[in-house]
């Protein structure tokens, strides 16, 4: 399976709102409601921003907010804060009828201005 | 509290056999699935695949089937995932994942990182 198309990079000043985009196709993100969203700070583990398209865990700031429409799922961040800075990633479950898997997008890096 | 905790760095040569580990607790570690995930050096996130340690039922994702071997103690809580024969491309970081939150990665180890080179 290929990976979902993220733009690589994207920026905003704090207190702005940026949306990352995740494009996949009818058999990952278009077919299914399990698309999650990760930040991953330089030499740390990911951590789970959204699930479920737009659940957030317990202790994730309501700043992030997740959405799907057809094939592409976003990633808004609304209030930007320096903290926020870090690579995204989308991940989306994926089946066929001879695969069950999961796909990881190709990343985006966040710079608070 | 809810973790998973992997086994240390390691550097190796091609050729080499290697089996990391990846132990949860502070959870039924056998009701939920773990998988792993490669990040190469500069790159990003690489899904390989994950194990019901319940009843070790495995799924790997095309790129990584018959490159590595993903494997589960229940008895102590604990995934694997093993070379036969490393590769230098086998450099990376490598994380184990569980899913307890539907289909999403909601607890993460801290990464093994595995360093081959002649």
């Amino acid at each position: 399976q290929s990976a979902l198309t993220q733009p690589a990079s994207v920026s905003g000043s704090p207190g702005q709102s940026i949306t990352i985009s995740c494009t996949g196709t009818s058999s990952d993100v278009g077919g299914y409601n399990y698309v999650s969203w990760y930040q991953q700070h330089p030499g740390k583990a990911p951590k789970l921003m959204i699930y479920d398209v737009s659940n957030r865990p317990s202790g994730v700031s309501n700043r992030f907010s997740g959405s799907k429409s057809g094939n592409t799922a976003s990633l808004t961040i609304s209030g930007l804060q320096a903290e926020d800075e870090a690579d995204y990633y989308c991940s989306s479950y994926t089946s066929s009828s001879t695969l069950e898997a999961y796909v990881f997008g190709t990343g985006t890096k966040v710079t608070v201005l | 509290e809810v973790q998973l905790v992997q086994s240390g760095a390691e550097v190796k040569k091609p050729g080499e056999s290697l089996k990391i580990s990846c132990k949860g607790s502070g959870y039924s570690f056998t009701s939920y699935w773990i998988g792993w995930v490669r990040q190469m050096p500069g790159k990003g996130l690489e899904w390989m695949g994950i194990i019901y340690p319940g009843d070790s039922d495995t799924r790997y994702s095309p790129s990584f089937q018959g490159q590595v071997t993903i494997s589960a103690d229940k008895s102590i809580s604990t995934a694997y995932l093993q070379w036969s024969s490393l590769k230098a491309s086998d450099t990376a970081m490598y994380y184990c994942a569980g899913i307890t939150k539907s289909n999403a990665f909601d607890i993460w180890g801290q990464g093994t990182m595995v360093t081959v080179s002649s």
